[in-house]
């Protein structure tokens, strides 16, 4: 059964660039999206972006000009960098697959990420 | 960008009720629509995907229906682990969305 494991630092000073780190476990790496998501506090899921094993990417509208997801497959993982962070990046980011029709779905458990000088 | 809008954004239930939360796309999504439970401090549990189909391990009294820009989640019979916020998700196209959340709580 595929589990992902997240590392990464958890506190960062305002301009300064986020990175997280995201590892596949148990399965297959191929075939698949896999995407960052994060949560603010006390605020609903934003989808930030996503990767395949071939690396395309898609990003949010939104965060594209500062976000940056690639793949290493030979390591099994994938990573998610934010440049110039701010206050408003404070939140819970989650590394996951999301379902389609096929019913994959798991999710890593979260790193909280907090921006403050 | 698809919009996905629940409704309504809380309610009060006792246990035993029924409840039914309602997600509407602002446009066609066929059946690419996924449900998700969240307790505070937890990562986001999957219930439903593709509008209907329950993931392993959820109980039956989970039920998802719809299709096109209208769907709903019910509990036929509300029990006390399944107070939590209820989020929908769309993956028929990107950049992906999720309704902004119900918080189902205790009347």
């Amino acid at each position: 059964q595929v589990q992902l494991q997240q590392w990464g630092a958890g506190l960062l000073k305002p301009s300064e660039t986020l990175s997280l780190t995201c590892g596949v476990y148990g399965g297959s790496f191929g075939g698949y999206y896999w995407n960052w998501i994060r949560q603010s506090p006390g605020k609903g899921l934003e989808w930030i972006g996503e990767i395949n094993y071939l690396g395309t990417t898609s990003y949010n509208p939104s965060l594209k000009s500062r976000v940056t997801i690639s793949v290493d497959t030979s390591k099994i993982q994938f990573s998610l960098k934010l440049t110039s962070v701010t206050a408003a990046d404070t939140a819970v980011y989650y590394c996951a697959t999301l379902a389609v029709a096929d019913g994959f779905d798991v999710w890593g458990q979260g790193t909280m990420v907090t921006v403050s000088s | 960008d698809i919009q996905m809008t629940q409704s309504p954004s809380s309610l009060s239930a006792s246990v035993g009720d029924r409840v039914t939360i309602t997600c509407r796309a602002s446009q066609n999504i066929s059946r690419y629509l996924n449900w998700y439970q969240q307790k505070p401090g937890k990562v986001p549990k999957a219930l439903i995907y593709a509008k209907s189909n329950l993931h392993g391990g959820v109980p039956s009294r989970f039920s998802g229906r719809g299709s096109g820009t209208d769907f709903t989640l019910t509990i036929s019979s509300l029990q006390p682990e399944d107070f939590a916020t209820y989020y929908c998700q769309q993956s028929y196209g990107n950049p992906r969305t999720f309704g902004q959340g119900t918080n189902v709580e205790v009347k």
